[in-house]
């Protein structure tokens, strides 16, 4: 079963816009985590916000989490070619030692 | 420090053959896993170790065997190949106990079964 649900499945826009990626979960966590994914490779950590935590920066990512609404976004501003990759947010809220992914956001930065 | 590590990259198999993918890390972590992705879909945890000796089964855990003698190795057995079981495989680790912590993943194992 899917805990996360990012939306949309696919974005694609211009180098230099910023992009927004949804991600929606169902149980209440402990912490939330962003990872990306190019193309034929493994997944990379990006960002983890704690439940207690809003907002977190890191470079040019910005992520929420409204632990009300049970959603977090992870923006990236002035997006860049290399950007291109699937986005894919992952909880920790089974209560034991499994993170629950979703089925990610594939984004495509046209140059 | 190499990090992650899978072998092989790619493997064709076919249908009721068994075969072990290898996975190890370098980094004396405690948590690791195997997944797998199908397209479409978010990454299914198969089974999970929380130290050597300690294994445990995850979501999609049928058709798969684990073991974890050393806490640098993690290797997957599927027991005997079925189609449904092509996919891409990764094996992830962590420092700590695994719960909302960062996971190192490795690069993936391309399975084909015919």
């Amino acid at each position: 079963s899917q805990q996360g649900e990012e939306d949309p499945q696919a974005l694609s826009i211009q180098e230099g816009e910023n992009a927004t990626m949804n991600c929606s979960y169902k149980t209440s966590i402990n912490n939330l985590q962003w990872y990306r994914q190019n193309s034929g490779r493994g997944l990379v950590h990006l960002i983890l916000i704690r439940s207690n935590e809003r907002e977190k920066h890191s470079g040019r990512l910005r992520v929420t989490l409204d632990t009300s609404k049970k959603s977090s976004s992870l923006l990236i501003t002035a997006s860049r070619a290399a950007d291109t990759a699937s986005y894919f947010c992952a909880t920790d809220g089974s209560g034991n030692y499994q993170l629950i992914w979703g089925a990610g956001t594939k984004l495509i930065i046209k140059p | 420090n190499a990090g992650v590590t899978q072998t092989p990259k790619f493997q064709v198999l076919k249908t009721g053959q068994s075969m072990t993918l290898q996975c190890a890390q370098d980094m004396n972590h405690e948590y690791m896993s195997w997944y797998r992705q199908d397209p479409g879909m978010g990454l299914r945890l198969i089974h999970y170790s929380v130290g050597a000796g300690i294994t445990d089964q995850g979501e999609v855990p049928n058709g798969y065997n684990v073991s974890r003698s050393t806490t640098e190795d993690f290797p997957l057995r599927l027991l005997s190949a079925a189609p449904s079981q092509t996919s891409v495989y990764f094996c992830a680790s962590s420092l700590d106990r695994g719960r909302g912590e960062t996971q190192y993943f490795g690069p993936g194992t391309r399975l084909l079964v015919l």
